[in-house]
């Protein structure tokens, strides 16, 4: 059964701290993704890369950072939490097919930032 | 700028009656479109999809419509089950740009009552 992993389910972080989230899936797809998802605003994209060590900005990169070193990984940082950055994290991978055969998406990460 | 629209924030059905959940798209560059459905604390999953040359495609108890003139699709469950209660984002990807991203939807929340 294929998986996308996100390493943790809840997250409460200190606003200031630098935080880590962590997606890794076991498909060999070439394109991830990392949307959140916000009431009445729906799933909008944070970063998405193609290949290792590529990224591409979303449409709200600002306050967010990634990292693809690996294939399987992609990594979501927020270099300096503020609590508008509370929010549901979605991480999601495809292969190269402009998501034609659908995104395979994660279980989520609720962040919560006090 | 809202490119894939959903203005139901919310839909309430019987069970067994007919569920129509709608989406509005802006980009006539889309030729794409997909309905995820997502559980709560659960990632999205894919549900169906359509291509800009067709007007219609079934599975099962699932039928989306789309009418590029309007660009207006829309998803309908016959008959809605309890099972079905969930939040139901609409997707559109396009051709124009690298790897073509989904955009999603704002998402609406349908209840099926017993």
């Amino acid at each position: 059964d294929v998986k996308v992993t996100q390493s943790s389910r809840y997250l409460v972080k200190r606003t200031g701290e630098k935080v880590f989230l962590e997606c890794v899936q076991d498909m060999d797809h070439e394109n991830m993704f990392w949307y959140r998802q916000d009431p009445g605003l729906g799933l909008r994209l944070i970063y998405f890369s193609y290949d290792v060590k590529m990224k591409e900005k979303g449409d709200i990169p600002e306050g967010y950072s990634v990292s693809r070193e690996k294939k399987e990984r992609f990594s979501l940082i927020l270099e300096s939490a503020s609590t508008n950055q509370t929010s549901m994290y979605l991480c999601a991978s495809s292969p190269p097919d402009r998501g034609l055969s659908g995104y395979t998406f994660g279980s989520g990460t609720r962040l919560t930032v006090v | 700028d809202q490119q894939v629209k959903q203005n139901s924030p919310s839909l309430s059905v019987q069970e067994g009656r007919i569920s129509i959940l709608n989406c509005d798209y802006t980009n006539s560059m889309f030729d794409y479109f997909l309905w995820y459905k997502k559980y709560p604390a659960e990632g999205p999953t894919f549900l169906i999809s359509i291509s800009s040359i067709k007007d219609k495609n079934e599975d099962g108890r699932f039928t989306v419509f789309l009418n590029k003139s309007a660009k207006h699709l829309s998803l309908h469950i016959v008959p809605s089950q309890p099972g079905d209660s969930a939040v139901y984002f609409c997707a559109a990807s396009g051709n124009y740009n690298q790897g073509g991203k989904l955009i999603f939807g704002q998402g609406t929340e349908l209840s099926v009552k017993p």
